[in-house]
């Protein structure tokens, strides 16, 4: 994989649903994987960063997953909440750490 | 601490025309990078700025075209605007010591006619 890609493009669930989305990115050159909110005109808020293969981290309901060898991080809602739509964008960062690739984007959105 | 912020919020601009963006880091930032969101897509690293002077650079033709000063705000300029130039344009900025706490400002929409 040259490109990230983040699946799906787009996501609708019901309040209190938990829901899942993918990033897969290049496996080689690997230094750093984000995530971010972003709401509309809004600035993109950073979630996470994950260096280590394994590596898991969370923060209240949202939680991340990382696989370097493989080249995929996974992003958890547990409980979804209607202020938790927005658009879930991962980037990859190299080695040279002076650009970051971003995917398209999830766009999640909970109805109530 | 105003974070990120970014000028105008929007802007339109006719085809052939002359642009400039601007961007104020975040305190304590002395690293600027810019990208270029067009719709349907993810954010496309257009180039970054330190000690003034461009360190890296994405795959933009020399139409765009950048400048840091000794405040570490930045302008993104870009040159005789095409139709597939609208976009919103990004600003980010970090420490060069702390690769992985990079911010963001809101954006600036640009749409050319």
């Amino acid at each position: 994989i040259l490109n990230v890609e983040q699946s799906p493009q787009s996501l609708h669930v019901q309040e209190g649903d938990s829901t899942n989305f993918t990033c897969s990115f290049p496996s080689s050159n690997f230094y750093a994987l984000h995530w971010y909110r972003w709401e509309t005109a809004k600035s993109p808020e950073a979630l996470f960063v994950m260096t280590l293969n394994g590596d898991e981290k969370k923060k209240g309901r949202i939680s991340a997953t990382l696989n370097t060898k493989e080249g995929y991080s996974y992003l958890y809602i547990k409980g979804s909440q209607p202020e938790d739509s927005a658009t879930y964008l991962c980037a990859f960062m190299g080695y040279n750490n002076n650009d970051m690739r971003f995917g398209a984007g999830t766009r999640l959105t909970v109805k109530p | 601490d105003a974070g990120v912020t970014q000028s105008p919020t929007h802007l339109i601009k006719t085809r052939g025309q002359q642009v400039t963006l601007r961007c104020s880091p975040k305190s304590g930032h002395d690293t600027v990078s810019w990208y270029q969101q067009a719709l349907g897509q993810g954010p496309q690293f257009i180039f970054q700025y330190y000690e003034e002077e461009e360190r890296q650079r994405g795959n933009f033709p020399d139409r765009f075209s950048g400048h840091q000063f000794p405040n570490y705000s930045s302008e993104l300029n870009v040159n005789a605007l095409l139709l597939g130039d609208s976009a919103l344009y990004l600003c980010a900025s970090r420490h060069t010591g702390a690769a992985y706490e990079q911010y963001f400002g809101p954006g600036t929409r640009l749409t050319v006619t």
